[in-house]
């Protein structure tokens, strides 16, 4: 099974809202990331989580809380987001990271595609 | 930084050939290819590192010069199926990956 699930598919959130994207692998992956991807332009990285650790955070906002509840799990937790963030929001694996992550392919989940009113 | 990919965008013909090219200005030690469909996500195609090894599918090629640090795919006898945004993504070290901007590969019957 070399599927990454991402829930939901699509959100519509007020800029006074709290909402939570949630990404599930069940591949034995240790590194999950969150990308943020913007029309006709590379997804962009955001956080890299390694053994559930955060290891990589590109600077985002702080309105963007990132959690690795489990080795399975990654959510991505909302707040006060502006009409900027609005774009697709990738989640995505790859294998043991102890040997430097951009060893190994990364599989990518189908997105989530926010806007932000 | 970014690696700078070329050509922006390239239409083929069934059955025809193309070449995309990635480069960068640092030493890297790992090249990934992607391909994205329009509305769907990356999908992994091909990794190569540092010192020869590569990983892939069958009937997608790439080369990897790293005294260039330069990387090249080959879509070779094109299918309707090849058409997507491909991407290329570098590891100047063993860490994050710095995707380029992409090239868009339209295949027409």
């Amino acid at each position: 099974d070399t599927e990454v699930t991402q829930t939901p598919k699509h959100l519509v959130m007020g800029m006074t809202n709290k909402k939570s994207l949630k990404c599930e692998q069940h591949m034995g992956h240790r590194a999950m990331y969150w990308y943020k991807q913007k029309a006709k332009k590379p997804p962009e990285l955001m956080f890299v989580y390694s053994y559930e650790k955060l290891s990589i955070n590109e600077s985002v906002p702080s309105r963007f809380s990132p959690e690795c509840p489990n080795s399975s799990l990654l959510n991505l937790h909302l707040h006060a987001l502006q009409p900027e963030d609005s774009a697709l929001y990738l989640c995505a694996s790859s294998q043991d990271p102890s040997g430097g992550i951009s060893r190994y392919e990364q599989y990518f989940g189908p997105g989530t595609r926010l806007t932000v009113t | 930084q970014q690696p700078v990919q070329s050509p922006q965008a390239v239409i083929l013909r069934e059955g025809e050939d193309a070449v995309i090219n990635c480069s960068s200005s640092k030493a890297l030690y790992s090249v990934h290819w992607y391909r994205q469909k329009h509305g769907e996500a990356p999908v992994f195609l091909m990794i190569l590192l540092k010192g020869g090894e590569q990983k892939g599918h069958e009937k997608i090629s790439a080369s990897f010069n790293e005294k260039k640090q330069q990387s090249s795919l080959y879509l070779t006898a094109s299918q309707l199926s090849y058409s997507g945004t491909y991407f290329c993504g570098t590891g100047d070290s063993w860490g994050k990956l710095q995707f380029g901007a992409g090239t868009q590969v339209v295949v027409t019957p």
